[in-house]
């Protein structure tokens, strides 16, 4: 079925510690998955995103992992500052032609602790 | 920077009125989309929009919603008879051509009482 979900509904950390979000999806068909940040009161805003064929993808201070045997996404925030409290989403995009369908998981809040 | 913008802000409507939300998405966009977030909950996909036709739906877009790229700028949302549980957010996001990033608008926040 199409269902993407997540492990914590909320994460507390220290201000300068690692995060770590992680995500379990059970679409094997979907080839692309994306980290999204929503701040309160704001539309979720692209953080990082990930094809099928890769296993890890890092940007600025974030790094996403997919381990595509057990279906499971993470996204590892360095130094974790107070800006990145917020909730974020994994999703998964499904489709190939036109646009996507996209399917967003439950979301984790994450807060930073100064 | 572009950004994908959307009005009203906010839309309070009775219930089994019909409601239009409006999307201006960023201008070389080519792949159009409507959500939806129930207050506390996660980003529901409805549709997606492309080439002046809808490429994928979700079973929430029933026949009470309908879609519209009605002059090339505007990307509306209609909801013909509004229940209830309407009441959300209703973000619309936009895609480019040469990545599958989506940017998403402020959002509009329906209220149906």
């Amino acid at each position: 079925g199409e269902s993407v979900g997540l492990h914590l509904p909320t994460l507390s950390v220290q201000e300068g510690d690692n995060s770590i979000i992680n995500c379990a999806y059970s679409n094997s068909a979907s080839d692309y998955f994306i980290w999204y940040k929503q701040e309160s009161g704001k539309g979720p805003q692209f953080i990082i995103d990930i094809r099928s064929n890769m296993d890890k993808r890092q940007g600025q201070r974030v790094t996403v992992l997919l381990n595509k045997t057990v279906k499971h996404l993470s996204l590892q925030i360095a130094a974790t500052q107070p800006g990145d409290s917020a909730v974020y989403f994994c999703a998964e995009n499904i489709g190939r032609t036109g646009g996507f369908k996209t399917i967003f998981g439950a979301g984790t809040r994450l807060f930073v602790k100064a | 920077e572009p950004e994908v913008t959307q009005t009203p802000s906010h839309q309070v409507t009775q219930m089994g009125q019909e409601v239009i939300l409006r999307c201006v998405p960023i201008s070389n966009h080519l792949y159009f989309y409507w959500y939806r977030q129930i207050l506390g909950q996660k980003v529901e996909f409805l549709v997606s929009f492309y080439n002046n036709e809808i490429s994928e739906k979700s079973e929430i877009f029933d026949d009470q919603f309908s879609v519209e790229r009605p002059d090339g700028s505007n990307f509306t949302l209609k909801i013909r008879s509004t229940k209830l549980e309407d009441s959300a957010m209703y973000f619309c996001a936009s895609q480019g051509q040469s990545s599958y990033e989506q940017y998403f608008g402020p959002g509009t926040r329906l209220t149906v009482t």
